[in-house]
């Protein structure tokens, strides 16, 4: 069965540097999540979109955005980077608002030198 | 304080053993409970998701839920090997909010 794909698996960037994270959800899910998880520590909810209109917005900085598309895939963007923004940062989707049927990608993981 | 607390790792238990993980949370509000499996470097994995307090069962796998102590666990009867990761408890107000993660327990199952 097809799952959250996530591109790249991994990224290096320097400080101040942008990029770019993209998360493909299950077919026919509409509703994406995106999620960091810095080293040793729980994953955190960033921001999420339901038919391509944000619903919701956790600890996401300002110098990040993201937005979904209108095949539903979801792209996340990361400006000014900090080294504190290494983490991995997991997408994941579910059709509708169901934390039920909630699936996880493998997540991006990314390391700002 | 965080809104759910985890017990720390890391757990090393010999295999065949009963593993008990649990968790504690803060706001009576939360309904929803979870437990993931985060293996290294791959996303987490829905084991288990409750509401309600009372226990549920899934093979191996008992969740309990406590709402009148704020209390969640996770039982694994008969470990094995491949149980080995991280295991994090989960909360959230509704089935369709946003998914609040404890800080995760570490799990190493010896042969």
């Amino acid at each position: 069965a097809a799952g959250v794909i996530q591109s790249p698996r991994h990224l290096i960037k320097e400080k101040r540097e942008t990029a770019t994270l993209k998360c493909y959800p299950i077919p026919r899910h509409d509703t994406v999540y995106w999620y960091q998880q810095g080293p040793g520590q729980d994953p955190q909810f960033l921001i999420s979109f339901y038919e391509k209109m944000q619903s919701d917005k956790g600890s996401i900085p300002d110098r990040f955005s993201a937005q979904q598309f209108s095949d539903y895939h979801s792209e996340l963007n990361m400006s000014s980077l900090e080294l504190g923004d290494s983490a991995l940062y997991f997408c994941a989707s579910s059709l509708g608002h169901n934390n039920e049927k909630l699936f996880f990608g493998s997540g991006t993981q990314l390391s700002v030198l | 304080q965080k809104e759910v607390e985890q017990d720390p790792g890391p757990l090393s238990v010999p295999e065949g053993a009963i593993v008990s993980l649990n968790c504690t949370y803060s706001n009576s509000a939360f309904q929803y409970f979870m437990w993931y499996r985060q293996y290294s470097r791959k996303g987490p994995e829905l084991l288990m998701y409750t509401y309600s307090s009372g226990n549920k069962e899934d093979g191996r796998f008992t969740a309990q839920v406590d709402k009148s102590s704020k209390y969640i666990s996770l039982f694994i009867r008969d470990s094995q090997p491949s149980d080995s990761a991280t295991y994090l408890c989960a909360i959230s107000y509704s089935s369709a909010s946003k998914i609040i993660f404890g800080s995760g327990t570490r799990l190493s199952i010896r042969p």
